[in-house]
């Protein structure tokens, strides 16, 4: 069965150093997402993605993000320069524009990211 | 703005006990419902979707949620919980943008479900 594969499973970093977070979505999928989960919080909406430019965005995602489909199979979300409550999972997601089937966003296993 | 509530944060269930999570919902039009359960170091599997026509919904593992318009809510229920069922489970609403794509999921806080033997 098809899947969103992410990596890494775990990135530790330090304050103030750049990540990039690295998501392989679903082959024939056009739409691309991007969501984080503070421990013990939400799941929380960050970015979509679809014909190569970001679609919707929310007040979560500052100029310190950056997407980017860099080859036509990666999706990569970038975090500039990090601060301790960048902390959290992040989940890449992708969906399909259906023909004749409803949508729905398919999960990848989460990236822990957690900011020393 | 949309919102989805899901009120119980903790269920404990004996195995082979019926189970019910409850979640609701604030949108102003017929939304896209889902359950997802997240188990440890797993990520987020579709357990089953609403979107038009009978608002019973069955999906994976033998869950099934009823969307009740009248209440804002989409319950899921299982008729008899296994041990392998213990997981964080989160209700989500979608809305339709562009025709029918699949616009940002707003979630739910999560229940942990935790199943005693």
């Amino acid at each position: 069965e098809p899947e969103v594969t992410q990596t890494p499973s775990h990135q530790v970093t330090q304050m103030g150093q750049e990540v990039i977070l690295r998501c392989v979505p679903i082959s024939n999928h056009l739409y691309f997402y991007w969501y984080r989960q503070i421990l013990g919080q939400k799941v929380e909406f960050l970015v979509s993605f679809y014909n190569n430019e970001i679609s919707e965005k929310s007040e979560i995602f500052d100029d310190q993000f950056s997407v980017e489909r860099p080859d036509g199979s990666n999706f990569t979300l970038k975090i500039r320069s990090t601060k301790l409550e960048d902390s959290a999972m992040y989940f890449c997601a992708s969906s399909e524009v259906p023909a004749d089937r409803a949508p729905e966003a398919f999960f990848g296993q989460g990236t822990r990211l957690t900011v020393v | 703005a949309q919102s989805v509530t899901q009120p119980d944060i903790h269920i404990t269930v004996s195995e082979g006990a019926s189970l019910e999570l409850r979640c609701n919902y604030s949108y102003g039009a017929t939304p896209y419902l889902f359950w997802y359960v997240q188990s440890p170091g797993q990520g987020l599997q579709l357990l089953l979707k609403y979107f038009s026509g009978d608002t019973l919904v069955q999906g994976i593992k033998g869950f099934e949620a009823e969307f009740k318009r009248s209440q804002s809510s989409f319950n899921l229920r299982k008729p008899s919980v296994h041990w392998s069922d213990a997981a964080e489970y989160f209700c989500a609403v979608g809305e339709s943008r562009k025709g029918s794509t699949l616009g940002r999921l707003y979630f739910g806080r999560g229940t942990q479900l935790t199943v005693w033997p």
